[in-house]
């Protein structure tokens, strides 16, 4: 099946350590984003890659890192350098022409302790 | 930048009832898209708008993109206890990036 693929669900980690969410998608989607989602509000947009190699900072880029050397994985780090770092995370991935609808993964809900 | 406008914030209905939502904006948006969210689940596309007028089905919902491109609205008719949910409307704007609403909070009562 195609799809985007999100690992762990759920990911508990101590204040202070940088921890790195995972998303994999097989859908040969050039463009790949990630969202952070709290409660009661919109999805907001951290970083984005429209192709291998190359990515974007989106609104609240701040403490986080990501990576895309395969065009499958989009990996995003959540840095000791967030202040705020609990939330749920949301990965989406579209086929990079203009107007393209975005696809999401399952979401992981990081809870730092 | 672009910003939606989604309205209502939340709804509570009785199973049975109808339910409209809507997404305004300012500025002319080129896409609608309307998504629905489980908790704890990633959005799923419900409905995907590319022109002007135009009105899409899909089973009981209903969406249309705004003639003035400026707004779009989703019906779901006869709700059911599993159209509980966030359902959030989205558009491509003048830059191209895809832009989402706050969303709307939907609870049917059984």
């Amino acid at each position: 099946d195609g799809g985007i693929t999100q690992s762990p669900k759920y990911l508990f980690r101590k204040e202070g350590q940088n921890v790195t969410l995972s998303c994999e998608q097989n859908l040969n989607h050039d463009a790949m984003y990630w969202y952070r989602q709290d409660p009661g509000q919109g999805l907001r947009l951290i970083y984005y890659s429209q192709i291998v190699n190359d990515f974007q900072k989106g609104d609240i880029a701040e403490g986080y890192s990501v990576s895309r050397e395969k065009k499958e994985s989009f990996p995003l780090t959540v840095t000791s350098a967030q202040k705020n770092p609990t939330a749920f995370y949301l990965c989406a991935s579209t086929s990079g022409r203009a107007l393209d609808t975005q696809y999401f993964g399952p979401g992981t809900r990081l809870t730092v302790l | 930048g672009q910003q939606l406008n989604q309205s209502p914030q939340s709804m509570f209905i009785q199973e049975g009832e109808d339910v409209s939502m809507n997404c305004t904006s300012s500025s002319i948006f080129n896409t609608w898209l309307w998504y629905k969210q489980d908790p704890g689940e990633g959005p799923v596309l419900l409905i995907a708008l590319y022109k002007a007028g135009e009105l899409t089905s899909n089973g009981r919902l209903t969406a249309q993109f705004g003639i003035t491109r400026k707004d779009s609205f989703l019906n779901i008719s006869a709700s059911i206890p599993s159209d509980v949910g966030i359902y959030f409307c989205a558009g491509h704007g003048n830059t191209g990036k895809l832009i989402f609403g706050q969303g709307t909070t939907l609870q049917v009562k059984p």
